[in-house]
């Protein structure tokens, strides 16, 4: 069964700095799909970036990055130019490109707290 | 167009009671997941619906769960003899078949008194 772990619970981050957000997975599958998904108190989860293994290139969307290290199994999320918007739990997300249900499975998050 | 949408967006109840769970998926999309997110917790899949195959019911955690689906629209999810333990937020999300992307709904919190 594939895991994801985030280890670091909460960080905290200046308004206009860059923050890294650490997930590390466990697989035996070559082929699947990697998730970052944002919630806000509102609880709605919000797809932050999606990257698939068999991409060797890292996604980007504007201020927001991933290092994709497949041999290591890790996947971290780069937020550039922290806004206070960004303020919210974090997941980290994985998915079997293997056909069947296609179900996520999420670490257990990370409260970032962005000052002012 | 319109998103997800899940009611109630609350509920309480005592334990013992039964409770359902509405799940209104994006037009469209054929595959319909129930996941419970307990405090503090990422989430747990429950349920998985595609169109009008069997449905991946691997990680419902008792038989007091159960859910269905009408087609490719609503869905309801049944808690039977609600449980303290069961109180968590109830998230359901959907896609397209070939769709990479799930999209959530806001999810209903369940307290069981």
């Amino acid at each position: 069964a594939q895991t994801v772990t985030q280890s670091q619970p909460e960080m905290s981050v200046q308004e206009a700095e860059t923050v890294t957000l650490s997930c590390t997975y466990d697989t035996s599958e070559s082929d699947y799909y990697l998730f970052w998904y944002k919630q806000p108190p509102s609880r709605q989860m919000i797809l932050v970036i999606r990257q698939e293994a068999y991409k060797q290139q890292n996604a980007t969307e504007n201020r927001f990055s991933v290092n994709f290290q497949k041999a290591a199994k890790s996947f971290s999320l780069k937020i550039s130019d922290s806004q206070l918007g960004d303020a919210a739990m974090y997941f980290c997300a994985y998915r079997s490109a293997n056909g069947g249900s296609e179900k996520l499975v999420f670490g257990k998050g990370m409260k970032l707290t962005v000052n002012p | 167009g319109a998103g997800v949408s899940q009611s109630p967006s609350n509920k309480v109840t005592e334990k013992g009671k039964d409770v359902e769970l509405r799940c209104d998926p994006i037009s469209g999309h054929t595959a319909l997941y129930w996941y419970r997110q307990r405090l503090g917790q990422g989430l747990e899949f429950l349920i998985y619906f595609q169109g009008n195959s069997a449905p991946d019911k691997s990680g419902l955690p008792s038989d007091r769960f159960s859910a269905e689906r009408t087609g490719e629209s609503v869905s309801t999810l049944t808690i039977q003899r609600t449980q303290q333990e069961d109180s968590a937020v109830y998230l359901c999300a959907s896609k397209t078949y070939l769709g990479e992307t799930q999209y959530f709904g806001p999810g209903t919190r369940l307290l069981v008194l």
